[in-house]
């Protein structure tokens, strides 16, 4: 069975940091593409940022772009996000999600499945 | 590229046949998902591709849609159903982008 557990959250003030984990298991981590979306209290959904399944390639969405950083380590089966200057507009339940795809027709699809359970981050003083 | 839903919110009785509407800024292929997602909960994929469903999902949920008109169709709605739903743009890469959500009450 395809699992993702995120760890790490927590209440911290502003401008501090915040390191979250996922450790994925059931499937060949390095073969896929990983995501963190986060959902601010009552709110909907925003993607954060992705990495390649290498982990060569990041990529950030501009309200975390310089302040929070995506990597992997796949020789654990664990993903990171890095969190620093951190907002109080960064509280959320911050997911991890495997990305798939299908190339077997004309065009790439892609999708996110499974979804971690998600890991609250407080940003308080 | 920018996603809105609509309505913002819906109530039906369980039995009724519900659509849900995202609509692109731009044209993007077939290149849609939707994701179901109940209090507490993280979300679930329901359909990717626009229209294929992912396996395990009720028949009862269908997709739709091309370019920048996508429907997410309830046939006949269950308890169980009631839910916010999303809609999310993915390409060959990110930024991802997830519409507003359409939150389904039971009336």
């Amino acid at each position: 069975e395809v699992q993702l557990l995120e760890s790490g959250g927590g209440l911290v003030q502003p401008g501090g940091s915040l390191r979250l984990s996922c450790a994925a298991s059931g499937f060949t981590f390095s073969s896929y593409a990983m995501s963190w979306v986060r959902q601010a209290p009552g709110k909907g959904l925003e993607w954060v940022s992705g990495i390649s399944e290498s982990g060569d390639t990041t990529y950030y969405a501009d309200s975390v772009k310089g302040r929070f950083t995506i990597s992997r380590d796949n020789s654990r089966n664990t993903l990171y996000l890095q969190m620093s200057g951190l907002r109080a507009e960064d509280t959320a339940v911050y997911y991890c999600a495997k990305e798939e795809g299908d190339s077997s027709g004309v065009y790439y699809y892609n999708w996110f499945d499974p979804w971690g359970q998600g890991t609250l981050v407080s940003v308080s003083s | 590229i920018q996603l809105t839903q609509s309505p913002s919110s819906l109530s039906a009785s369980v039995g009724d046949r519900v659509t849900f509407t995202c609509r692109a800024s731009q044209g993007i292929s077939s290149h849609l998902a939707w994701y179901q997602q109940k209090p507490g909960k993280a979300p679930k994929l329901l359909i990717y591709a626009a229209s294929t469903l992912q396996s395990g999902v009720p028949s009862r949920f269908s997709g739709s849609g091309s370019g920048t008109d996508f429907t997410l169709t309830i046939s006949s709605l269950q308890p169980e159903d009631f839910a916010t739903y999303y809609c999310q743009h993915l390409n060959s890469y990110p930024p991802y982008t997830f519409g507003q959500g359409t939150k389904l009450e039971i009336k």
